[in-house]
């Protein structure tokens, strides 16, 4: 069974631009949740996706959406990029819910100049 | 603010020795997952625990969810050079829907 997938790898943007990120979760997997990684202050919960609804949500400005797709895929958007969003965004799939083992993509790394 | 208190942060051994890590909450936990990441990658998960007390192995690797419900532990045993990444704890909180994660133990090994 194919892991969970994410585009791009690998993206620089510059401030004020906005980026969409993408995530396509384990075959059968309803789940989908988000995370930001960084040097300082490790993994950060973003939200979660469920059933296409956003079921729980971290502690992030505004700016950070996203949204899920019938087929389960999930897309996160940033807008207003700040020098700060640069950080590896991890994408995890779980079965019913993220409060169950989630499985984890292998990020996009995204760097704002 | 972080949840989880995971310690080492970092730990330098010899191939072959045995490394534990921990990870310590005031929250009552229903759910401890570890977890390890390579350079470049997704954090991968290896281990699962769902109760209290539970002792779980894979492979050379055991973790176990503390009594209280507060921490659990992971060892690896004989340690060899594909161990080398960073661990992480990772719990769901009672009452919450959410992961939250340790901020890591970096293991390095020296040949």
């Amino acid at each position: 069974k194919a892991g969970v997938t994410q585009t791009p790898r690998y993206l620089i943007k510059t401030r004020g631009q906005q980026v969409t990120l993408s995530c396509s979760p384990i075959s059968g997997h309803r789940s989908v949740s988000w995370y930001q990684q960084t040097p300082g202050q490790g993994l950060q919960f973003l939200f979660e996706y469920f059933s296409e609804t956003q079921r729980n949500k971290g502690n992030f400005p505004g700016r950070f959406s996203g949204r899920q797709f019938s087929n389960s895929r999930s897309e996160m958007n940033v807008s207003t990029l700040e020098l700060g969003d640069s950080a590896l965004y991890l994408c995890a799939s779980s079965l019913v819910g993220a409060a169950l083992e989630q499985y984890f993509g292998p990020g996009t790394r995204l760097t704002v100049t | 603010g972080q949840q989880l208190n995971q310690s080492p942060q970092s730990m330098f051994i010899q191939e072959g020795e045995d490394v534990s890590m921990n990870c310590t909450s005031s929250s009552i936990f229903n759910t401890w997952l570890w977890y390890k990441q390579e350079p470049g990658e997704g954090p991968v998960l290896l281990i699962a625990l769902y109760k209290a007390g539970e002792l779980t192995s894979n492979g050379r690797l055991t973790a176990q969810f503390g009594i209280t419900r507060k921490d659990s532990f992971l060892n690896i045993s004989a340690s060899i050079p594909s161990d080398v990444g960073i661990y992480f704890c990772a719990g769901i909180i009672q009452g919450a829907q959410k992961l939250v994660f340790g901020q890591g133990t970096r293991l390095t090994i020296n040949p």
